[in-house]
């Protein structure tokens, strides 16, 4: 069973339409909720981390937010630059440095 | 910064040969990681070292797989000898430890192909 599961894979947006991603995820206890955002033939990049339901974190026109069972990523008015793919990852409580991640959500923004 | 780097960025290898990647953490973290990402699979972790020395390796496929650090600010990864389902993208990844922050920094990562 998937530890990390992304929805929808992909999404096709049309510039300034607002949506989010989602991230459920199945763990024990979570040390950390990440999302990264990675563009073609490029490692991944470090976007937020979040620690406990209720915490939200902003980052220009991305929105995250955490509860007991998941997390969502708001894009509000994306622009074509916005389109990549976001991928979530959790860390478990106990210690280790582990990160597990999803298989990402693809984000294309059309001018 | 120059963040975490590696080499090469793309290797084309034989079926049987030997591969070795290379990475270089971000100067002072404590912490380096190895993945490998590939379309049916996602991003997978294949083992970490804190300080030098493996902790967790569990990720790593099978015997044909191993990975060193001799030191602070050196990786290797080495698969021997190679096969055609070992294509994939291999990535680096540093963090520090402290602070109660837990992000890694990925590498551009070493596409890797076996024919």
């Amino acid at each position: 069973e998937d530890q990390v599961t992304q929805s929808p894979e992909a999404l096709r947006l049309q510039e300034g339409e607002s949506s989010s991603l989602n991230c459920s995820y199945t763990v024990s206890g979570l040390r950390g909720l990440f999302w990264y955002r990675q563009d073609p033939g490029k490692g991944p990049e470090f976007l937020f981390t979040l620690y406990s339901a209720g915490e939200e974190k902003e980052k220009e026109r991305l929105k995250a937010t955490l509860t007991k069972k998941e997390s969502f990523l708001h894009i509000t008015a994306p622009k074509p630059e916005d389109s990549a793919t976001y991928l979530c990852a959790v860390q478990e409580q106990g210690g280790s440095e582990k990160l597990v991640f999803g298989k990402g959500t693809k984000l294309t923004v059309n001018p | 910064d120059a963040g975490v780097i590696q080499s090469p960025r793309h290797e084309v290898t034989e079926m049987g040969q030997e591969v070795t990647l290379r990475c270089k953490p971000i100067s002072g973290h404590d912490y380096l990681f190895w993945y490998r990402q590939t379309m049916m699979r996602g991003l997978e972790l294949l083992i970490y070292f804190n300080n030098n020395v493996p902790i967790d390796d569990s990720g790593m496929p099978e015997d044909r797989f191993s990975a060193k650090m001799p030191n602070a600010s050196f990786s290797t990864l080495k698969i021997q000898p190679s096969e055609p389902r070992d294509s994939a993208v291999y990535f680096c990844a540093s963090s520090l430890e402290g602070g109660g922050s837990y992000e890694q920094y990925f590498g551009p990562g070493t596409r890797l192909t076996v024919t």
